[in-house]
Formats: structure tokens, C-alpha cells, sequence
């Protein structure tokens, strides 16, 4: 069973740092390109990140640029995503999702809260 | 950048069925493919179409995808409604310069 789970959610005052991980099992992680998926409270889905399997691509919305790292370890199954410079507007549920694709979502983690505040 | 436009809320009886749109701003709807997420209150999305027309195994076939050029736009229809539908519905499609674009969401309501 392909199993996403998220950790490292938290609060976190403005300006402040957060690492999020999520560890991937039930698959062979290192086949698969990953992402980060967020959602602020009563909003839509948002992409974050993406990297591909092997790291040849990584990929930020504006949002991100510059304050957030994507990064996995394939021999961990792990995915990471470093935050810096928070705002309160990074306030969210953060997704871990696995694509089928490029650009093709097939599986989604339970979620990681972060709130950004003082 | 292309956006994709969805409806904010429709709604529909038990039993009936329902088609949620989805409409891409700019660019041909045919390009890429589109998925569909459902996202029940409090829990995590969970991928009900892929690639247009695709279902992963465990998603029941009252669900279908299709996509149609001549408006643009991709379509999920939801056939003899359960209250356990009632979701909120987000389709997605991606091109070279945006690996993820979502639309804003649709609202499913049973009633």
C-alpha cells in the first residue's frame, strides 16, 4: 500500500525557519519525481515544489523561490522541503503527493500543518 | 501561464448525476493531460481521474473524466450520486512552464 506521511508541521513565528519531511513506503520511492502541494486554511490547492526522481529537474513556484529547498534522500525514502523566511501567508496544510508524471498527481500524502504567527 | 476556470458550486440529488467543468484560459485543453481530485471536509485530496479518462483502481466507475476541444474544457461526471460525493473537486493540468496548475475548486453538494 502506497503510504505518504508528513512530519515536522508546526508553529512557527514570522521570519522564522520550518523543515518539513514526508516518507514515502508501499513503493519504490526513487522511481517516482515527488512534490509539494499546499493549501491555506478555506483555500484551493497550491503548488509548492517538484523534483524528479533522480534530481535532473527541480522546479518552484514564485512563491517559494528563494526561501524555500526542495531536496530527497532515495536511500531514506524520504522527500524534504526547508522553509525559510516565513510569513503568515506560508500558513497552510503542506501536501507530500507523488506523480505518476510529469505534472500527473497520482498519490497524496495526509498533510502537515504550519502556522505562521507571533 | 494558463489558468483553469471551474464552476465555484453545483448541486444534485441522490441518485441523479452531475458534470463538473472545467475550463483552460489559454493553450489547448488537448495538450495536456487533466486530473481531477476529490477532497472531502478534513481530509487529503485523493486522485479520482488521471489523464483525462483514467481511474485508479479503488475509485468506483460512477466517476468518469473527458475533455472536449471545441469548448476547451474537461468534464468529471459523477452518475447516481451517494451523499458521500459531496466534496469539494479540483481539476489540474500542467504545460511546460507550470509543472501543476489547479483550478479554484468545485463544491459538490448532494442534497
Amino acid at each position: 500500500e502506497v503510504q505518504l506521511v508528513e512530519s515536522g508541521g508546526g508553529l512557527v513565528k514570522p521570519g522564522g525557519s520550518l523543515r518539513l519531511s514526508c516518507t514515502a513506503s508501499g513503493f519504490t520511492f526513487r522511481s517516482y519525481d515527488m512534490s509539494w502541494i499546499r493549501q491555506a486554511p478555506g483555500k484551493g490547492l497550491e503548488w509548492v515544489s517538484s523534483i524528479s526522481s533522480s534530481r535532473s529537474y527541480i522546479l518552484y513556484a514564485d512563491l517559494a523561490k528563494g526561501r524555500f529547498t526542495i531536496s530527497r534522500d532515495n536511500a531514506k525514502n524520504s522527500l524534504d522541503l526547508q522553509m525559510n523566511s516565513l510569513r503568515a501567508e506560508d500558513t497552510a496544510v503542506y501536501y507530500c503527493a507523488r506523480l505518476r508524471s510529469f505534472g500527473i498527481i497520482d498519490f497524496w500524502g495526509q498533510g502537515a500543518l504550519v502556522t505562521v504567527s507571533s | 501561464n494558463f489558468m483553469l476556470i471551474q464552476p465555484h458550486s453545483v448541486s444534485e440529488s441522490p441518485g441523479k448525476t452531475v458534470i463538473i467543468s472545467c475550463t483552460r484560459s489559454s493553450g489547448s485543453i488537448a495538450s495536456n493531460f487533466v486530473q481531477w481530485y476529490q477532497q472531502r471536509p478534513g481530509s487529503a485530496p485523493i486522485t479520482v481521474i488521471y489523464e483525462n479518462d483514467q481511474r485508479p483502481s479503488g475509485v468506483p466507475d460512477r466517476f468518469s473524466g473527458s475533455i472536449d476541444t471545441s469548448s476547451n474544457s474537461a468534464s468529471l461526471t459523477v452518475s447516481r450520486l451517494k451523499t458521500e460525493d459531496e466534496a469539494e473537486y479540483y481539476c489540474q493540468s500542467y504545460d511546460g512552464s507550470s509543472p501543476v496548475v489547479f483550478g479554484g475548486g468545485t463544491k459538490l453538494t448532494v442534497l
